[in-house]
């Protein structure tokens, strides 16, 4: 079975702090992993994914996620934060074993409160 | 860019209503997806597509049908709408092509039964 853990509910860091959104994953193959943001009342928006190749992914915004095999985990991070980041945050994965048919799993969402 | 549209915004209905909520995208994907999203549970799959006339049930298919007449446009239906259909509607589509998985949103639709 496919599924994501975000453990947090809730971050709140400071502006210009760094930030770390936490994901675990798991899948029975090699797993493509996502994240994206939800502003609110918008749709999600794509910010990066990990399919193979270096274990750390950058993306839009600033972020970037760090892929960890051993600890199956897929945390978001970004050295600064700033006000504009605070939003809900979403961790998503598929099984890299199937085909382009295949659907993505959802993790619960972590809010992200970035504070002046 | 990839754009997803969606019929509306919001929406309120009346219970037992027939409600008919629309997507359409315009980048020729050839799979397409439906969610319903509410606090704390995230986003859980309705149903999805990966081709006209095909279609495939998520995690909570219970109270919806879908309809996929043309590629470009994925439609989910309410047979008979209740009040715990109230919720975000999110629809996305994403392309048949080895290393491009991430799905593209739309902007939703929060439904409202009363």
């Amino acid at each position: 079975a496919q599924s994501v853990a975000q453990p947090e509910d809730q971050v709140n860091v400071a502006e210009g702090n760094p930030l770390t959104v936490k994901c675990t994953y798991s899948v029975s193959g090699n797993p493509y992993l996502f994240w994206y943001v939800q502003y609110p009342n918008r749709g999600l928006q794509f910010l990066l994914k990990y399919i193979t190749g270096d274990n750390l992914v950058k993306g839009s915004y600033g972020f970037e996620a760090e892929f960890n095999k051993s600890q199956t985990s897929f945390h978001l991070k970004k050295p600064s934060a700033l006000v504009s980041d605070s939003a809900l945050y979403f961790c998503a994965v598929r099984d890299g074993r199937g085909s382009t048919l295949g659907r993505l799993y959802f993790g619960r969402g972590t809010q992200l409160t970035v504070w002046p | 860019d990839v754009k997803v549209t969606q019929s509306s915004r919001y929406l309120v209905k009346r219970t037992g209503e027939k409600v008919f909520l629309e997507c359409v995208q315009d980048m020729d994907h050839e799979n397409m997806f439906w969610y319903r999203q509410d606090p704390g549970l995230g986003l859980r799959l309705i149903y999805f597509s990966y081709d006209v006339k095909m279609k495939e049930k998520g995690d909570i298919p219970e109270g919806y049908s879908v309809s996929r007449e043309k590629k470009e446009r994925f439609s989910l239906i309410l047979e008979s709408a209740s009040t715990n259909q109230t919720s975000m509607y999110l629809c996305a589509s994403s392309p048949q092509l080895a290393g491009t998985y991430e799905q593209y949103f739309g902007p939703g639709t929060r439904l409202t039964v009363t």
